[in-house]
């Protein structure tokens, strides 16, 4: 499967602790965005980057999530002192600059489950 | 601020009758809207976009600025095109906007 790949697929954690997520865009992609899913809601977005540089961050990202795209490739979204409300799936989507704006590939997600 | 409205959270039909999912939309902007698509247990992915008028699948949208809609049609829905079926538009930065998702059930 050569498209975008995120890890891990499912995550259970103790209220207060950190997690982090991985995802790996499709490779030629120079955009790579988070989104944010909760039940019955369609995703949310979170931030975005161009290459290494995170332009755009959501209301929605407090100070307890920080997200990195070190060398342009993959990225990590990290939540610390995780809390239930952060339980959700977080998706992982990327583009090309150039191509339609609008089609985004996503990821299969890693679904958060605090408790 | 932009949003997104999809109405309806669950849509029934039987297989050929036609299937309309709709979508409102508020922007200041010119809006682009797109329909994003997720088959059961498959990622999400563009089923269309307004600006391509495109037909994908048997499915067309058009956009209507007068009313601020983007509503997805088919003539003869097929058990196939049972899915979460999700609204879009984008704003700043090629972010988009998604609505709270219509799934759409085709019975046989």
């Amino acid at each position: 499967d050569t498209g975008v790949s995120q890890d891990p697929r499912h995550k259970i954690t103790k209220r207060g602790q950190n997690v982090t997520f991985r995802c790996d865009p499709i490779s030629e992609h120079n955009r790579l965005y988070w989104y944010r899913q909760t039940l019955g809601q369609g995703p949310e977005f979170l931030t975005y980057f161009q290459n290494e540089a995170q332009l755009e961050k959501s209301r929605l990202l407090s100070d307890r999530f920080s997200a990195e795209r070190p060398k342009g490739s993959f990225s990590t979204l990290e939540i610390q002192r995780t809390e239930q409300g952060d339980s959700a799936m977080y998706l992982c989507a990327s583009s090309f600059r150039g191509t339609f704006q609008g089609e985004a590939f996503f990821g299969q997600g890693t679904r958060l489950t605090v408790v | 601020a932009q949003r997104v409205t999809q109405p309806e959270k669950l849509l029934s039909v039987f297989k050929g009758a036609p299937v309309e999912l709709k979508c409102n939309y508020s922007y200041s902007g010119s809006p682009e809207l797109f329909w994003y698509v997720q088959y059961s247990r498959q990622r999400l992915q563009l089923l269309l976009r307004h600006i391509s008028r495109e037909s994908i699948k048997g499915f067309t949208a058009d956009l209507n600025k007068g009313e601020t809609s983007f509503h997805l049609k088919k003539p003869f829905a097929q058990e196939e095109d049972s899915a979460m079926y999700y609204c879009a538009l984008i704003t700043s930065g090629s972010r988009l906007t998604f609505g709270e998702g219509t799934q759409l059930t085709v019975n046989p």
